[in-house]
């Protein structure tokens, strides 16, 4: 069966630092990959998805990154924080859009 | 562009009886699928149920159904028998047989009350 992984779990970072999220995905192969943000109480916000190692799309124009070096990681970077990136992020995996499965989040706090 | 729409922002239920949540969306397309996604306090989403476009049957896994209307573009979630463990957000879903991106409607909270 397939399993999705995120770390870390929780994250609290000052503005200005730096930042990398990861999420493997066990269990499938090639499959889509999503990054999603999370405002409190809020819907979600799509960031950037992939449909192959090294393909990226981005959504919104901001502070952030992703990359995808291998075909189950996904990576959501940024060189230097803002407090305005502070949310939840969500990683999510498809295979032949039946359906989308979630990892279970990282909650990042910017100071 | 395809949306997504939920026009109850907060719902509440008595446990045991049971509650319908709306969505509807837009779309030119006639192939797609549809979710509802449920997010609990610990925030995992977690897929409750999905449909066909294609197919008139409506969806049902146990005490979650739903009223898929193609021509109305309306899809509602329908619980029975509510327990207190489906208290949380609740996300109507979209996407297109051949389009790549998911587009979730804004939500809805619901409270289901001992």
């Amino acid at each position: 069966s397939q399993t999705i992984h995120q770390w870390p779990a929780t994250l609290v970072q000052p503005v200005g630092s730096p930042l990398s999220l990861e999420c493997t995905v066990e269990g499938t192969s090639n499959p889509n990959l999503y990054w999603y943000r999370q405002a409190a109480g809020r819907g979600l916000q799509l960031l950037f998805y992939s449909v192959g190692i090294g393909q990226i799309s981005s959504e919104v124009p901001q502070n952030l990154s992703a990359s995808r070096p291998q075909d189950r990681q996904f990576i959501l970077s940024s060189k230097k924080l803002l407090l305005s990136d502070s949310g939840f992020y969500l990683c999510a995996w498809s295979e032949r859009r039946e359906a989308q499965y979630f990892g279970p989040g990282t909650r990042l706090l910017v100071l | 562009a395809q949306t997504v729409t939920q026009s109850q922002p907060e719902m509440s239920v008595q446990e045991a009886e049971t509650v319908t949540l709306s969505c509807t969306y837009d779309t030119s397309e006639s192939n797609y699928y549809l979710f509802w996604y449920k997010q609990p306090p610990s925030r995992q989403m977690i897929l409750v149920i999905r449909q066909e476009a294609y197919k008139q049957q409506n969806a049902t896994e146990n005490r979650f159904s739903v009223n898929f209307q193609k021509a109305a573009k309306s899809f509602s979630l329908k619980i029975s028998d509510s327990q207190l463990g489906d208290t949380a957000m609740y996300f109507c879903a979209f996407i297109s047989l051949y389009g790549q991106n998911f587009v979730f409607g804004p939500g809805t909270r619901l409270s289901v009350l001992p």
